[in-house]
């Protein structure tokens, strides 16, 4: 079956970076599209961007842009995002999805704590 | 950016009950529309995708409907397990964004 695996719980000074990594199985890595969404604190959901592990061509939302990377490894079947310049309202859990008509597939989510 | 809109942002119900959400674009997104249900703690779940149909493994007391700018997700008859907060997403084009959420309480 499909397991999107996510990287651990962060904490991290205002002015850092943060890496928060997403390692699939269970399906071809390079056929689906990655997400990264985050939710802050008694929050909703928050479309961050995405990747095509295929090449690595990447859509960020307008406010991310020139703060976030995603980048992808198809060696290990691993997708990253990186976000940088860190403030307290980046606190959040980021979760990783892989993108389909639906998304069925979703990482377990990893804690920002700045 | 399409702008989704859910309401209510929150409701209460009581087990049996039919509980209707509605969803609204700010453009037509034919029927690219998923709903979502996340539990405190929990990644969210997928329900219901392309606007009315139900994902495998998920209760058939669960239905969406709707084109366009319109969508419903109805809960036939609620269940203990149904108190949560219900997202709809629209996949019609990219920023994918998402409701703000309706919480179902109890």
């Amino acid at each position: 079956q499909v397991q999107l695996v996510q990287s651990g719980a962060e904490v991290k000074k205002p002015g850092a970076s943060v890496k928060v990594s997403c390692k699939a199985s269970g399906y071809t890595f390079i056929n689906s599209y990655m997400d990264w969404v985050r939710q802050a604190p008694g929050q909703g959901l928050e479309w961050m961007g995405m990747i095509n592990p295929s090449g690595g061509k990447t859509t960020y939302a307008q406010r991310f842009q020139g703060r976030v990377i995603m980048t992808s490894d198809m060696s290990t079947s691993t997708v990253y995002m990186e976000l940088s310049s860190l403030r307290s309202e980046d606190t959040a859990v980021y979760y990783c999805a892989r993108d389909d008509v639906g998304w069925e597939d979703w990482g377990q989510g990893t804690l920002v704590t700045v | 950016d399409i702008q989704m809109t859910q309401s209510p942002s929150s409701l209460s119900a009581s087990v049996g009950d039919r509980v209707t959400i509605t969803c609204r674009a700010s453009q037509s997104i034919s029927r690219y529309l998923n709903w979502y249900q996340q539990k405190p703690g929990q990644a969210p779940k997928l329900l219901i995708y392309l606007a009315s149909s139900l994902h495998g493994g998920v209760p058939s007391r669960f239905s969406g409907t709707g084109s366009g700018t319109d969508f419903t997700l109805t809960i036939s008859s609620l269940q203990p397990e149904d108190f949560a907060t219900y997202y709809c997403q629209q996949s019609f084009n990219i920023p994918r964004t998402f409701g703000q959420g309706t919480k179902v309480e109890i």
